[in-house]
């Protein structure tokens, strides 16, 4: 079984360019999550999807990060333009996004391998 | 809050010795729990969770341990091996909001 793909896997940019990131979930996962990792640090969630809705995005740096996920699958994180600071990688989870009674949303995130952005 | 650097705590064991690995989480709202271990150049992989109305759950070679009381989570690892050097990173998560807050990483080296 395939896991969480991302693409790709390396980026170097100038700063004031553009980048994107894609990702495409196991295959079911109706939850999709973009998270950032600064290096020594644990990821810090971005956004958070439940199939096309973004259902959090309030650490999303919204004046120069966007993300979507217009048919509920995969997703792409854009950041327009780069900042010297965005030097991170970029990680993609999933998780089924069933909400169990009882028990709320608790369920296992799996990661793909990252992005690592470079920018100069 | 959040106390986080580029210095990891870390951990050298040597090959077959049982290893621990301490957590501490801040929310006393975490009701799931789980531990993922992070190899250079690789994603969190997931290796055990736990629910809050369990204080001990085992798995292959793995154990964790939770006490709510004072808001501590530990992963034992037994029988250690090269190949579970890596980074371990305790996750928590308040099931009703989904969010998933990892802790401060702690770097484990194996020696052969």
């Amino acid at each position: 079984e395939a896991g969480v793909v991302q693409s790709p896997r390396y980026k170097i940019i100038e700063k004031k360019q553009p980048v994107a990131f894609w990702c495409n979930p196991i295959s079911g996962h109706n939850t999709l999550y973009w998270y950032l990792q600064n290096l020594g640090q644990g990821p810090e969630l971005l956004i958070r999807y439940e199939n096309e809705e973004a259902v959090d995005d309030s650490q999303l740096p919204k004046d120069r990060f966007s993300a979507e996920r217009l048919k509920g699958v995969d997703s792409t994180l854009k950041i327009q333009p780069a900042e010297l600071g965005d030097s991170a990688v970029y990680l993609c989870a999933s998780s089924l996004g069933v909400r169990l009674k009882d028990r709320g949303l608790e369920e296992t995130q799996y990661f793909g391998p990252g992005t690592r952005l470079l920018v100069l | 809050g959040e106390s986080v650097g580029l210095h990891l705590p870390t951990l050298s064991v040597q090959e077959g010795d049982n290893s621990i690995i301490n957590c501490a989480y801040s929310n006393s709202a975490s009701d799931y729990f789980i531990w993922y271990k992070q190899e250079s150049g690789k994603g969190p992989q997931f290796i055990i969770d736990i629910r809050s109305n369990m204080d001990k759950r085992q798995g292959q070679r793995v154990t964790v341990l939770l006490n709510k009381t004072v808001k501590h989570l530990s992963l034992q690892i037994a029988a250690t091996q090269p190949g579970d050097s890596a980074v371990y990173f305790c996750a928590d998560q308040r099931t009703s909001y989904g969010k998933l807050t990892f802790g401060q990483g702690t770097i484990l080296t194996v020696h052969p």
